[in-house]
Formats: C-alpha cells, structure tokens, sequence
C-alpha cells in the first residue's frame, strides 16, 4: 500500500515555465520532507516543512504543507535545465522511537533547454 | 566532511547466491536506514539501525537482514537472491533516530544490484 500518492508521475517542460508537483496522504505526518535524486546519485533533502500551512521558499521552489498536515506541494518558478531529476515527497511518521519517512514513488522532471 | 559511502556501486549476483552490501555513515551519525529503490515500487523502507540495535523493521522477507557495528557501520545482507531483489539498494544515516524528521536523511550513492 502505497501511503503517499504524488502527480504528475512525469513532466516534460521547457525551460522558463513553471510547475507544481503534488503529495497527498490520508495518513497524518509529524514532517513532510521533499528530495531530489539525480541519476546514479541517492536523494538529496531540498526541505522539510513541519507545521500545518507552512510555506518555505528555496529560490525558485516553493514548499507548502497542507493545514491538516496529510498533504503537500512543490512548485517551481521558471524552471531551469539543472532542475531536471527525480523528487520525491517524504511523510515521516513516529515508529519504535524513531521517526521512519515513508516516500512516494516519485515525480520525474525534465527540462528542456 | 565525506558523505555517506556505500560499497560495492554494482553488482551482479546469479539468483540463488546471497549478497552483503556495506555502508560507511558520516562521522557522528549513529543511525543507519537501509531502502530499497525500484522503478515500480519507488524507495521502500527495509530497516533501522542504531547503537547495533535494530530499531525498525519494513515489510520484507526474513531473507533481508542487516546489522550495525560499534563504529556505526552497517551492512545488509540478502540470501537466497531471487530475480525481483534487483534494486538500488540505499543507505541513509541521521544523527540520532529522532532527528531524521527536522533534519532527514543523508543518502549514499547506493549499490546498484542486479540479479541474473
């Protein structure tokens, strides 16, 4: 079962437009974790947002949390070639003490110069 | 200060066989996640380990295992490989178990196992 349903599952875009890739649970999260992975790399953590409605900038990405904390969403201004890669959402939950992020199966971006 | 380092980068195993991959974290973190990645499936949580203890355990076959060691190290190890155990297989540490939610993970590069 998977918990963390995200879409699109691919983009093709040229370069300059903007785009937004979506997370939806009907799980509750303690955080939600964005990353991205390049090809032959691991991820790599772009954000975790953590409080209901929360709203983080990274240059050109924005990050929202649902206010219920069961969704979020990533959205790029005038996406660039270098932001080609896979992203990934993470729902982290409290599990044995510890705090385990359940990942979604990933959306797939590329940008075309 | 170097990252999270996984060894071998590829392999290539005949079903049947077992595999053990290593996974070196960064200095000071003493939590070691293992997942497994594939194009189907996405990333899917294998096990947790920290002080040499198993904290958490995903939905996989006991022919899954893993361990960590007092310098944090840990390996995995798969027996009795079967076609559909090809994966990227990825080791992710944090500090402390807790600290992975505020702060996430650091990946390795991964260890690209193929089963023929």
């Amino acid at each position: 079962t998977q918990l963390l349903e995200q879409s699109p599952q691919f983009l093709s875009i040229q370069e300059g437009e903007n785009l937004t890739v979506y997370c939806n649970s009907s799980s509750v999260f303690s955080s939600l974790q964005w990353y991205r992975q390049e090809p032959g790399e691991g991820p790599v953590l772009l954000v975790t947002v953590v409080t209901g409605g929360e709203v983080k900038k990274l240059k050109r990405l924005t990050f929202q949390f649902g206010d219920a904390r069961k969704d979020s969403s990533l959205h790029i201004t005038a996406a660039q070639p270098g932001d080609t890669g896979l992203y990934l959402c993470a729902g982290v939950t409290r599990a044995g003490g510890s705090y385990i992020p359940t990942f979604g199966r990933g959306t797939s971006l590329i940008v075309h110069p | 200060k170097a990252g999270v380092t996984q060894t071998p980068r590829y392999l290539i195993k005949t079903r049947g066989q077992q595999v053990t991959l290593s996974c070196s974290p960064i200095s000071g973190h003493r939590s070691v996640s293992w997942y497994q990645q594939t194009p189907g499936q996405g990333l899917q949580f294998l096990f947790e380990y920290f002080s040499e203890t198993q904290r958490n355990k995903g939905n996989f076959p006991g022919r899954f295992s893993g361990r960590q060691f007092s310098n944090s190290r840990s390996e995995m190890n798969v027996s009795t490989l079967e076609l559909g155990d090809s994966a990227l297989y990825l080791c992710a540490s944090s500090s402390l178990p807790g600290t992975a939610s505020n702060y996430g993970y650091t990946f390795g590069s991964g260890t690209r196992l193929t089963v023929v």
